[in-house]
This record gives structure tokens, sequence and C-alpha cells, in this order.
């Protein structure tokens, strides 16, 4: 079974710094894919990047980016420029490539960004 | 859009009662899933459906059921509700192909008192 570990329960930075939060998981798989989910107060959960397992290009969306290392099992999220709409929980997720799609999800992380 | 659309936003249940969560989609996706999410737990998978007709256990299925009703609609019922499934419920959608986004409702709210 696959596991999600995010070690960060809570993190607090000021609007325009650099944030990186930290995710890593296990399995005995290959090919995975690794996702970022945000979740506003809203409660909608809205996806902010995805990286596939097989592409050594980490993956960036804008303003944020991930640090993607396959034999560490480690993928963090970097937020650059961070704003007041970046407050958020933020989940990191795993599906394997093969089988059923289901989504794995880590603890969370709530990052609040302050004025 | 409306994408995946769930029924209760909120609802308060006395210890033993039963409910059925509704949810349906528009995107005409292939697989469907309910999760339930806990402070410091993330979000577990209760149940999913990966087509129409076909069901499977998640991670945490006791105490609740589902049925496909068609490829829109998926639905979760609690039959005899206990304290322990008070929690925020998704329900979410994807088309079922390797990597894809998966998309979410907006979430229930439920209290089990």
């Amino acid at each position: 079974a696959q596991t999600v570990t995010q070690s960060q329960p809570e993190m607090s930075v000021q609007e325009a710094e650099t944030v990186t939060l930290s995710c890593t998981y296990d399995t005995s798989e290959n090919n995975y894919y690794l996702f970022w989910y945000k979740q506003p107060p809203s409660r909608q959960m809205i996806l902010v990047i995805r990286q596939e397992a097989y592409k050594q290009q980490n993956a960036t969306e804008n303003r944020f980016s991930v640090n993607f290392q396959k034999a560490a099992k480690s993928f963090s999220l970097k937020i650059s420029d961070s704003q007041l709409g970046d407050t958020a929980m933020y989940f990191c997720a795993f599906m394997k490539r093969q089988g059923a799609q289901k989504l794995v999800f880590g603890q969370g992380t709530r990052l609040t960004i302050n004025p | 859009n409306a994408g995946v659309t769930q029924t209760p936003k909120f609802q308060v249940l006395k210890t033993g009662q039963s409910m059925t969560l509704q949810c349906a989609q528009d995107m005409n996706h292939n697989s469907m899933y309910w999760y339930r999410q806990d402070p410091g737990m993330g979000l577990r998978l209760i149940y999913y459906s990966a087509s129409e007709g076909t069901t499977d256990k998640g991670e945490v299925p006791n105490g609740y059921n589902v049925s496909r009703l068609n490829k829109r609609e998926f639905s979760l019922r609690l039959e005899s509700a206990a304290p322990s499934q008070t929690s925020v419920y998704f329900c979410a959608s994807s088309p079922g192909l390797a990597g894809t986004e998966a998309f979410f409702g907006q979430g229930t709210r439920l209290t089990v008192v």
C-alpha cells in the first residue's frame, strides 16, 4: 500500500516571500503520479500541480513549482512571491499509473500568508 | 458549469439514524469516489467506482454503503450513524485515465450527535 506523509501541520509566511511545503511518500511502484491540491476556506479542492514520475523534469505552473526527488521519494511544493490568496490547506497526493485510479492523500499542511 | 454536485451541504444526525449523501457529475466521467476528511488525517477513501456498475472498498469502508445508480450518480449511505462518522465528506469524479485530474464537490459537513 502507498502512504503519503506531510510533516508540517502548519506554516506561516509573509506576503511576497517564498515558501516550501514538504511531502514524502512510500511505494513499491515505479510508475505513478504525484499531485498537490489546494483547499481554501471555501472547502473546494483545487488542483495546483501534477508530476509524472517517469519525467525527470520538475513541473511548474506560474508561481508554483515542485522539487521531485524520485530516489528519495520526496515531492515538495515551492510557492514563489506568495499572495494572500494562497492561504489554504495543501494536500500532497499519490496515484498509481496502473490499476485503479485512486488518490492517496497526505495529512495536509495549513499555510497562512500574512500581510 | 456544475461539475460535481453534492447534497446536502450540511447535516446533523442523531446516533442510529440513517441518511444518504447524493452526488452527481455532468462531465461524463467514468470513475467516482467518496472521501472523508478529518483533521490531521487528510482525505481518506471510503469507496470508489471505476465505472458504471462497479464499486470497490477503499481505506475506510466500515459503516458505509454505496450505489452507482448510473454513470452520473454515486450515492453514499450511512445505515446507522455513529459519532465517529462525524466528518466532512467529499465526492469526486475523474475520467479514470492514468494520472488525470480528479474533480471534487463542495463537500458535506456531517455531525452525528
